[in-house]
């Protein structure tokens, strides 16, 4: 089955203490990237990759890193999170025709 | 001024309905553009392109007037799984912008 697989689905941290998201898609695809949502605001991108090795930033990337060693996989790292980040990410991996792919969400809250 | 706005809603409507959305966009060079339904707490979900020319797909008719920026959906007959909220898309250059979404509500 294709699919974007994002874990963990629910997180309770703390602030400052490292964390990763996990994001891996099985249908090839050569962009891929990271939102974030919150009430109101809608889907913003933290960041995205091209292809392999190629990252770059989106409109909220501060506080976030991310990177690209193959194809399939595309975590996100909070060096340092903060309450601010407390959000729903999306992990998503796009078409050609530009068509997403969304995993199915993370909660995160940062206490 | 956002990229992509929307009317938050609610939309309540009864069973039957006939509903519509619009979304404005503000980057006239934007190239594609779609819909997406959210049910809630969960990912977003493809649920038609926007062609120039319009399209249909079963109850669902979308449509783009490129001349003022705006893209609209219809939803005909709703049904109460039709309940959720409705993203607008709007693609350049492999940027993707989302819309806050549209809420509907369809009660029996």
């Amino acid at each position: 089955e294709a699919q974007v697989t994002q874990n963990p689905r629910y997180l309770i941290t703390v602030t400052g203490k490292k964390l990763t998201v996990t994001c891996s898609q099985n249908m090839n695809h050569e962009y891929m990237s990271w939102y974030r949502q919150d009430p109101g605001l809608g889907l913003r991108q933290i960041y995205y990759s091209m292809n392999v090795e190629v990252t770059d930033k989106g409109d909220v990337p501060e506080g976030y890193k991310v990177s690209r060693k193959e194809k399939r996989n595309f975590p996100l790292i909070l060096e340092s999170p903060s309450p601010n980040q407390t959000s729903l990410y999306f992990c998503a991996s796009k078409t050609a025709k530009n068509i997403q792919y969304f995993g199915a969400g993370t909660r995160l809250s940062v206490l | 001024r956002k990229e992509v706005e929307q009317d938050p809603g609610p939309f309540n409507v009864p069973e039957g309905a006939t509903v519509a959305f619009n979304c404005t966009y503000s980057n006239s060079a934007s190239q594609s553009f779609f819909w997406y339904r959210q049910d809630c707490r969960k990912e977003p979900k493809l649920l038609m392109s926007v062609y120039s020319s319009g399209n249909e797909d079963g109850r669902f008719t979308a449509q783009l007037n490129r001349a003022s920026q705006y893209i609209s959906l219809l939803i005909r007959d709703s049904k109460l799984s039709d309940s959720a909220t409705y993203l607008c898309v709007v693609n350049r250059n492999n940027d993707m912008r989302f819309g806050a979404g549209t809420r509907l509500t369809v009660k029996p």
